[in-house]
């Protein structure tokens, strides 16, 4: 069954810092789709990125990078120099090719709160 | 701004009321999601429209309906409402329907049942 596993449900840490945030992923389907979201104190949900399964390689997108590797199903998410407007809800989330739908399927959600 | 509206932002209601959520999709996405933001389920996806037609269901329940029209919003509404019921209501929509179309969410509409 389709899953997305985000174990760390809070981090905190000081301006500057990087952090990664852990995103495990559980599916049958051979071709795949990985999303990360952010919902700020606003509560929005912006997307930041998409990665499909038959593409590996890491992505870097200023400070934010992302990392994927089929072998572990993981998709993690690291901030660099982490600065207090990163504090948000992050959402990992997950949908199938062999739905042929756009459902997303999210993990719980990891708190971060960047301290100044 | 994603561009997808939702009204209202906050609703209050009684239980055993009926309620319509309503959401505008981006200008030229087909698709439209709706899900469901609660404490203790997260985030849940409900329903998927594709240019008018039901596309997909998720975790809705029977008390549930949806519809997209012809000018491509999207309606949700929910009856004979219960406290559990109470949770933040999100439309997304896409350009496509399918897995690997990025979904652009709306603000969200918080449904408090008293």
């Amino acid at each position: 069954a389709q899953k997305v596993t985000q174990a760390q449900t809070e981090i905190s840490v000081v301006e500057k810092e990087d952090v990664t945030l852990d995103c495990v992923y559980e599916t049958r389907d051979t071709t795949y789709y990985l999303f990360w979201y952010k919902q700020p104190p606003s509560g929005e949900l912006v997307f930041l990125i998409r990665r499909n399964s038959f593409d590996e390689q890491n992505e870097i997108s200023g400070r934010y990078s992302w990392n994927f590797q089929k072998s572990t199903s993981s998709f993690n998410f690291t901030i660099t120099a982490s600065q207090v407007v990163d504090s948000a809800v992050y959402f990992c989330a997950l949908s199938e090719a062999a739905s042929n739908t756009g459902k997303l399927i999210f993990g719980q959600g990891t708190t971060l709160q960047v301290k100044p | 701004d994603s561009g997808v509206t939702q009204t209202p932002k906050h609703l209050i209601t009684a239980t055993g009321q009926r309620v319509t959520l309503r959401c505008s999709p981006r200008s030229g996405d087909l698709s439209v999601y709706w899900y469901q933001q609660s404490l203790d389920q997260g985030l849940q996806f409900l329903i998927q429209y594709y240019n008018g037609e039901e596309r997909a269901k998720g975790n809705i329940l029977e008390r549930f309906s949806a519809q997209q029209f012809p000018d491509l919003h999207s309606e949700l509404n929910l009856s004979s409402l219960e406290l559990g019921d109470s949770a933040l209501y999100f439309c997304a929509s896409s350009v496509g329907g399918r897995s690997y179309n990025e979904q652009f969410f709306g603000p969200g509409t918080r449904l408090t049942v008293l």
